[in-house]
């Protein structure tokens, strides 16, 4: 079966820190990834999907970006922390041809 | 564009009590419908999905929702609901087999005895 791993779960960083979010899945190959951002009382917002090693779409310009060095590792990483970054940071995959998403246990980010 | 309305933010019911979280999608082409359930601190799990074939579709822990075309509905129910389904629910949709879902904001679930 598959599983999909985030962490950290939770961290506390300072404004102006870097950022370094890993996700991993295991059980299937050349999956598609993505990143989202779930505020407070504003639902997911997608941040990057890519569909293979090194393919990144970026869906909203900001200060994040994401990289995907293995087909099932996807790391979202910023130089500089805003506080506007803090949420909860979910990954999640789909099958190359799939239509259902499913999503990893989330990291909680505060930025302080 | 692809856009999901859930008409209520909140909504608190009695255990034992029936309960519908609305959803309602915007769409020019066919359309993907997903239920996903997130308790709290925790990830998204998938309650249920709508595909093709028969509009009523059943999910686990006893939910259940009807795609409705006319209506660009996906209406999400549950006939007798318990203490332990309190949490957010999320509508989303899709067009497209691989492509990122469109998420509506989510609807907090309170069931209280």
């Amino acid at each position: 079966s598959q599983t999909i791993h985030q962490w950290p779960a939770t961290l506390v960083q300072p404004v102006g820190s870097p950022l370094s979010l890993e996700c991993t899945v295991e059980g299937t190959s050349n999956p598609n990834l993505y990143w989202y951002r779930q505020a407070a009382g504003r639902g997911l917002q997608l941040l990057f999907y890519s569909v293979g090693i090194g393919q990144i779409s970026s869906e909203v310009p900001q200060n994040l970006s994401a990289s995907r060095p293995q087909d099932r590792q996807f790391i979202l990483s910023s130089k500089k922390l805003l506080l506007s970054d803090s949420g909860f940071y979910l990954c999640a995959w789909t099958r190359n041809s799939g239509e259902t998403q499913y999503f990893g246990p989330g990291t909680r980010l505060l930025v302080l | 564009a692809q856009s999901v309305t859930q008409l209520d933010s909140q909504v608190p019911v009695f255990e034992e009590a029936p309960v519908e979280l609305r959803c309602n999608y915007s769409s020019s082409v066919s359309v993907y419908l997903f239920w996903y359930v997130q308790y709290p601190n925790q990830g998204l799990q998938l309650l249920l999905k709508y595909l093709s074939g028969s509009t009523l579709v059943k999910g686990i822990n006893g939910f259940e929702a009807e795609f409705n075309k006319s209506q660009t509905s996906f209406h999400l129910r549950k006939p007798s609901v318990h203490i332990s389904d309190t949490a957010e629910y999320f509508c989303a949709v899709s067009h497209q087999a691989g492509t990122a879902l469109i998420f509506g904001k989510g609807t907090t679930l309170s069931v209280s005895s």
